[in-house]
């Protein structure tokens, strides 16, 4: 069975930083491109980063160029997404997913984990 | 990043034939094809076809895509209860190097 399994979210004030995880099960993170995507309460999907199967790349969406970073942990198998300067716009059940093709379909979710960003 | 341009809503009477749209340009929809997601109230989204027309095991043939240049639609035949829902299209942006989403379309099985 595939399963991805996010962790980390929680309240934080504005300013402070956060790290996710997203653990992998019955797949090898390093197979595929791998995404985080977040969702607003009550909006649509917001693509965040993906780093390459290969990990020679990784690309973010332009509202958290140069305060998130996307990396893998190939040993553990888990996906992290570290989040800085954080704002109330950031506000999001972040998922992590799995890219099947390249470019091709985010075929697996995790059930996600909220980001709340709050004073 | 600019996103993809679906329709807010559209409504359909059960059986019937609903088909959702979403526009991009030619270095997203008009060059690697769109991808398209349903998501249910309180689910993850889930994957229904990539690359245009290709189905993941277990996704019913009564979802189908296309792709006309910049244009990617999404055919639903035979609606059911269940197809109530919102759908997603999405596509790599060969231009921009990020991942672009439509807005959404929520279909309405009356």
């Amino acid at each position: 069975q595939v399963h991805l399994v996010e962790s980390g979210g929680g309240v934080v004030q504005p300013g402070r930083s956060l790290r996710l995880s997203c653990a992998a099960s019955g797949f090898t993170l390093s197979s595929h491109n791998m995404h985080w995507v977040r969702q607003a309460p009550g909006k649509g999907l917001d693509w965040v980063a993906v780093v390459f199967y290969d990990g020679s790349a990784k690309f973010y969406g332009d509202s958290v160029k140069g305060r998130f970073t996307i990396s893998r942990d190939s040993s553990k198998n888990v996906l992290y997404l570290y989040m800085n300067s954080l704002g109330p716009d950031d506000t999001a059940l972040y998922h992590c997913a799995r890219e099947d093709g390249s470019p091709g379909g985010f075929d697996v979710w995790g059930q996600g984990t909220m980001v709340t960003v709050s004073s | 990043q600019a996103g993809l341009t679906q329709p807010p809503s559209v409504s359909k009477d059960l059986s019937q034939t609903a088909t959702l749209t979403c526009t991009g340009n030619s270095n997203n929809v008009g060059d690697e094809g769109a991808s398209w997601l349903q998501q249910h109230q309180g689910h993850p989204p889930k994957l229904l076809s990539y690359r245009n027309n290709n189905r993941p095991s277990g996704i019913s043939e009564r979802f189908s895509a296309l792709r006309s240049g910049n244009t990617a639609s999404l055919t639903i035949i035979g609606l059911q209860p269940e197809d109530e829902a919102v759908y997603y299209c999405s596509a790599w942006d060969s231009s921009l190097n990020t991942w672009v989403f439509g807005g959404g379309t929520k279909l309405t099985v009356l």
